[in-house]
């Protein structure tokens, strides 16, 4: 398998629920992010997870819990989430901050429904 | 002021016209400039990236940036049908993409 995949594809969960979202990245990149894409917003970065650093984005709240087992996979932990937190969660990985011109590769995200 | 600002749309050109999307950004410590095309329901992929002022080509793409005028820009030449998407313009102040910061898209449609 090559680039970055994500699962679930589709998630509904109610309000009470833990879920998980797992991001897988084969490219060799040394650095993993989430971002949120919500309807009529901008893509928000959540989390990033690198060699050079780790740096959460202090808007998001606490029920949004991230794990970075190593530099391959990622992890987004839900707990007790909001209806508004409905969104399209997708996962990147690149080659870091120093690589110039290094983009973002995105998986096909996650398309979660809080019921 | 939004940090990353796109040209409002949709926008709408016949086949085999220029299509220009403009974006402009409020960090002048800004160095990465990326552009990402996202069809309807898929993720994003990168078009192209630019970091140097000037014009950069690539095929049918132009990516074109100003830095004193805090201007990017991207011209797709001879617009396909299949070049309908939304555009996203992402700035970084870092020189690679990681900690991007995002503009809203704008939607390009191409008539046949």
């Amino acid at each position: 398998e090559t680039g970055v995949t994500q699962t679930p594809r589709h998630l509904v969960m109610g309000m009470t629920n833990k879920k998980s979202l797992k991001c897988e990245q084969h490219l060799g990149h040394n650095a993993m992010y989430w971002y949120k894409q919500s309807a009529k917003k901008p893509l928000e970065l959540m989390f990033v997870y690198s060699l050079e650093e780790r740096v959460e984005n202090n808007s998001v709240p606490s029920r949004f819990s991230p794990e970075c087992p190593n530099s391959s996979h990622l992890f987004l932990h839900l707990h007790t989430l909001q209806p508004e937190d409905s969104a399209l969660y997708l996962c990147a990985s690149s080659r870091g901050k120093t690589g110039q011109g290094s983009p973002l590769h995105f998986g096909n995200g996650t398309r979660l429904t809080v019921t | 002021q939004k940090e990353v600002e796109q040209n409002s749309g949709p926008l709408s050109v016949p086949e085999g016209a220029i299509a220009s999307l403009n974006c402009t950004y409020s960090d002048r410590g800004s160095q990465s400039f990326f552009w990402y095309r996202q069809y309807s329901g898929k993720s994003p992929e990168l078009i192209m990236f630019i970091y140097s002022n000037g014009d950069k080509e690539d095929g049918r793409f132009t990516a074109q940036l100003n830095k004193a005028s805090q201007y990017v820009s991207l011209l797709i030449r001879d617009s396909q049908p299949s070049d309908s998407a939304t555009y996203l313009c992402a700035v970084t102040t870092e020189r690679g993409a990681g900690k991007s910061t995002f503009g809203d898209g704008t939607t390009l449609t191409v008539k046949p």
